[in-house]
């Protein structure tokens, strides 16, 4: 167990939804990372969150969004879904001091019919 | 453009013999590199890194070594035991936090 976890484990739609995803990090981790684990593209970063503020972005669509709370769990907010939105979708984290080392929650599997 | 390549999409092994993992890359701005292993159905375990400032790190029955020049690194996990059979991914980053990782590399290891 990393220490991160992520909710829902699985999440099941339709397109044209929008559904959160939500992780909360390891106890004092204060970066947050999204990957997404498709079965074409592998693990891919989507974004990189530090206390809040956005810190790098990958190759993210523009129908994801995503933040970092005060309380510093963060979401993913994907909108208009489509059928290849579906895949797993990683939360990770990092300290303060070992930003390299990141530790990775479960999962969400996400299909979208 | 995948910048972090694991070729051997498989590998198996006999229980108590050596693992060697390969990884290549094509970005020299990469300074961290990162081995995890992943079960079905669970997210990535951190496993073992090294700094690009090293080339070679151990911990326990893992050890990383890394050839910068040829853009190269490898995981052995000495002896290899039932529990070892995951997936195992490389993974790289450039100062940025950012991890481009490898497809995978499937091992099996036989009783």
């Amino acid at each position: 167990d990393s220490g991160v976890t992520q909710t829902p484990k699985h999440l099941i739609t339709a397109t044209g939804q929008r559904v959160t995803l939500r992780c909360s990090p390891r106890s004092g981790d204060l970066s947050v990372y999204w990957y997404q684990q498709s079965l074409d593209q592998g693990l891919q970063f989507l974004i990189h969150y530090y206390n809040g503020e956005e810190r790098a972005k990958g190759n993210i669509l523009e129908r994801f969004s995503a933040q970092q709370f005060p309380d510093l769990h963060s979401e993913l907010n994907l909108s208009s879904l489509e059928l290849g939105d579906s895949a797993l979708y990683f939360c990770a984290s990092s300290s303060r001091t070992d930003q390299e080392t990141q530790y990775f929650g479960p999962g969400t599997r996400l299909l979208v019919l | 453009d995948q910048q972090v390549k694991q070729n051997s999409p498989s590998l198996s092994v006999q229980e108590g013999r050596i693992s060697i993992l390969n990884c290549d890359y094509t970005n020299s701005m990469f300074d961290y590199f990162l081995w995890y292993k992943k079960y079905p159905a669970e997210g990535p375990t951190f496993l073992i890194s090294i700094s690009s400032i090293k080339d070679k790190n151990e911990d326990g029955r893992f050890t990383v070594f890394l050839n910068k020049s040829a853009k190269h690194l490898s995981l052995h996990i000495v002896p290899s035991q039932p529990g070892d059979s995951a997936v195992y991914f490389c993974a790289a980053s450039a100062n940025d936090y950012k991890l481009s990782f490898g497809a995978g590399t499937t091992v099996t290891v036989r009783a």
